[in-house]
């Protein structure tokens, strides 16, 4: 079964920056669009950044274009998201997530997500 | 604020049916793009329960399913079960200026 391990999260002061990184389980991970996806505490879902699958081009949200850029190493079958000027707003669950496999669009395996804190 | 409208909530007693609508516009569910449905229960990640509008994944039940007309889509859950409780979110593209992915509002699913 192929899993997305998320990993990076951690308690930050606002105008820091940290690097998410998620690993998958598979080597077939550099054939497959990538995503991160963020969940603020009891809010919804927010798509923020997407990576297609040789890396280029690369799509943001407005909440963090021009902050965050994604990035992959298909040969470590691995996901990045560097992160500065970080913000209270910022704070969220963040998510690695699989596009395209079962479809375009498909956002079809999600990782158990790594958590970050904007907090002075 | 959301791009795409769920209703906040919805109910139903075990074995009964419900349905979420999910309202988007001309530049996304109205433009012809596909809207994909996630079923995230308490304390776990989302997780895809049906794609392209109407097709299930493997492993997930024939309870569940999708449709769509114009710029609304819905999901419809039959035989309503206890372990069906959690947050459902639908997803589409959108192709305004700024736009990509968008996903719903959310809706929480109880079953009374």
């Amino acid at each position: 079964e192929v899993q997305l391990v998320e990993s990076g999260g951690a308690l930050v002061q606002p105008g820091g920056s940290l690097r998410l990184t998620c690993v998958a389980s598979t080597s077939a991970f550099g054939n497959h669009e990538m995503n991160w996806v963020r969940q603020a505490p009891g809010k919804g879902l927010e798509w923020i950044s997407y990576i297609s699958s040789g890396g280029t081009p690369t799509f943001y949200g407005d909440s963090v274009k021009g902050r965050f850029t994604i990035s992959r190493d298909n040969a470590r079958n691995s996901l990045y998201l560097e992160m500065h000027v970080l913000r209270a707003e910022d704070t969220a669950l963040y998510y690695c997530v699989r596009g395209g496999a079962a479809g375009p669009d498909v956002l079809d395996l999600w990782g158990q997500g790594t958590m970050v804190i904007v907090s002075s | 604020q959301s791009v795409l409208t769920q209703p906040p909530s919805v109910s139903g007693a075990p074995g009964q049916r419900v349905t979420i609508s999910c309202t988007g516009s001309s530049s996304n569910i109205g433009a012809g793009y596909d809207v994909h449905w996630y079923q995230q229960l308490p304390g776990t990640a989302p997780k895809l329960l049906i794609y392209t509008n109407v097709n299930r994944p493997s492993g997930v039940p024939d309870r569940f399913s999708g449709s769509k007309s114009g710029t609304s889509a819905s999901l419809a859950i039959t035989g309503l079960q206890a372990e069906d409780e959690g947050d459902y979110y639908c997803q589409s593209y959108d192709n305004s200026l700024n736009a990509f992915y968008v996903f719903g509002s959310g809706t929480r699913v109880t079953v009374l």
